[in-house]
């Protein structure tokens, strides 16, 4: 599985824009890029998935390179309800065997 | 809500004895699977069923072990529980079709068991 590097932490102020990149230089042809998230004592939550160039949906936008070996998690207009730690795995989603390896992710900190 | 249930939702024993945590997946999941997360390693993957049967094995201990049944639900047994056993226990849950790669295969995560072992 490739390796993922993420900011420990980061800081924001409600109303802007938060981008969060994650470092995966040894990322492999069939690897998909994944980003959870995750509140204090609850269970990670899915947010985006991509292989390449950009993917948005209603919560965040993921911006890929063309070379894949980094990506960026883009959430618009962060409330102080997005303050959790956000993770970033790359891997095969196959079907079945598909254990999720998490790293230290990054813990995003919105202030008033 | 992701769909996900599992119980109980906290646990407290004493170090050697015996649990069972209990998740049921969300409606036509057919993979579960079991994460642990305790405060020096992080989120930290199990093991895998996949309709019953045993598809990956990650880190997890000798003491440790788990089953699916034939109605998808999922238990995790632990014993000789020992102090740092002490951990939120997750479970998720996937469609996981055999032989098929789906990129939106995403794993949906249930509430957790906390565990406290004294």
């Amino acid at each position: 599985l490739a390796k993922t590097t993420q900011p420990i932490s980061m800081d924001s102020y409600e109303g802007q824009e938060v981008n969060i990149t994650c470092s995966h230089n040894n990322i492999a042809t069939n690897d998909y890029i994944t980003w959870y998230q995750q509140f204090p004592s609850q269970g990670p939550r899915f947010i985006i998935q991509g292989y390449k160039t950009k993917v948005t949906n209603e919560v965040a936008s993921l911006f890929i390179p063309a070379d894949r070996k980094s990506s960026t998690l883009s959430l618009p207009r962060v409330s102080l309800s997005d303050t959790a730690v956000y993770y970033c795995l790359v891997g095969e989603v196959w079907g079945a065997g598909n254990m999720l390896t998490f790293g230290g992710g990054t813990r995003l900190m919105v202030k008033p | 809500d992701s769909g996900v249930t599992q119980t109980p939702k906290h646990l407290i024993t004493a170090t050697g004895q015996r649990v069972t945590l209990r998740c049921s997946p969300r409606s036509g999941d057919l993979s579960v699977y079991w994460y642990q997360q305790s405060l020096d390693q992080g989120l930290q993957f199990l093991i895998q069923y996949y309709n019953g049967e045993e598809r990956a094995k990650g880190n997890i201990l000798e003491r440790f072990s788990a089953q699916q049944f034939p109605d998808l639900h999922s238990e995790l047994n632990l014993s000789s529980l020992e102090l740092g056993d002490s951990a939120l226990y997750f479970c998720a849950s996937s469609v996981a079709a055999s032989g098929s790669r789906k990129s939106t295969d995403t794993q949906y995560f249930g509430p957790g068991t906390r565990l406290t072992v004294l």
